[in-house]
């Protein structure tokens, strides 16, 4: 399995609050991505990074940030949750260009917000 | 930005039998298509892609056609066993990343 490892897997807060996921991988990989899965809606990209303080926006990127201090570690930020935000995150890891490449997941963050 | 359609939502076969899912994209530029599966409580797997200069691709039980004119591209698992029992997702590869379709929940019946 890739070396890809979430934190926290589970977290429960209420509406308004601020809540940071955390993705570190061991594979030294350049791109990383944060994806939201929700039924009937499949997998939907929030935001990427392709490197080190270089990030970008994907399809649901309102009401989340993101950031790249180190190649290992990718952060998702939500500063003030909502109910829309239950979700469950799904962080992936490419080596490869934008023309493809095959993804690896992590076992995901389930996120509730009351 | 690319739109990717998936059908059936939910299929249900017998084991033994064959599965058929289908997906079309709307950006005639996309030339990487992978085939991502999710069992229960974990993160999605790959396992098949295609790229656009080819129009089949078999691994085993597992196979994949791309018709790049129509748009369209399809996943065909032969010969089904329990631990296909899964969802399933195709992608599309865009300028910021993949695009999925919504998956289809593939029910093995014994």
């Amino acid at each position: 399995d890739a070396g890809i490892t979430q934190s926290p897997r589970h977290k429960v807060t209420e509406t308004g609050t601020p809540v940071t996921l955390r993705c570190h991988q061991t594979e030294n990989h350049r791109y990383m991505y944060w994806y939201r899965q929700d039924p009937g809606h499949g997998l939907r990209l929030i935001h990427y990074s392709y490197g080190v303080k270089d990030t970008d926006k994907g399809e649901v990127s309102d009401g989340y940030s993101v950031s790249r201090s180190k190649t290992e570690d990718f952060l998702l930020t939500l500063e003030s949750a909502t109910s829309s935000q239950t979700s469950v995150y799904f962080c992936a890891i490419s080596s490869g260009s934008r023309s493809g490449g095959e993804l690896f997941f992590g076992e995901g963050s389930r996120l509730t917000v009351l | 930005g690319e739109n990717v359609e998936q059908h059936p939502s939910t299929l249900s076969v017998q084991e033994g039998d064959s599965a058929v899912i289908k997906c079309t994209y709307s950006d005639s530029a996309s030339n990487y298509f992978p085939w991502y599966k999710q069992e229960l409580g974990k993160g999605p797997q790959l396992i098949i892609d295609i790229r656009s200069n080819v129009g089949e691709k078999k691994d085993q039980r597992i196979a994949v056609t791309l018709n790049k004119t129509a748009k369209h591209f399809s996943l065909h698992i032969t010969e089904t066993q329990p631990e296909d029992s899964a969802v399933y997702f195709c992608a599309v590869q865009g300028a910021d990343g993949l695009t999925f379709g919504k998956g289809t929940h593939l029910i093995i019946q014994p």
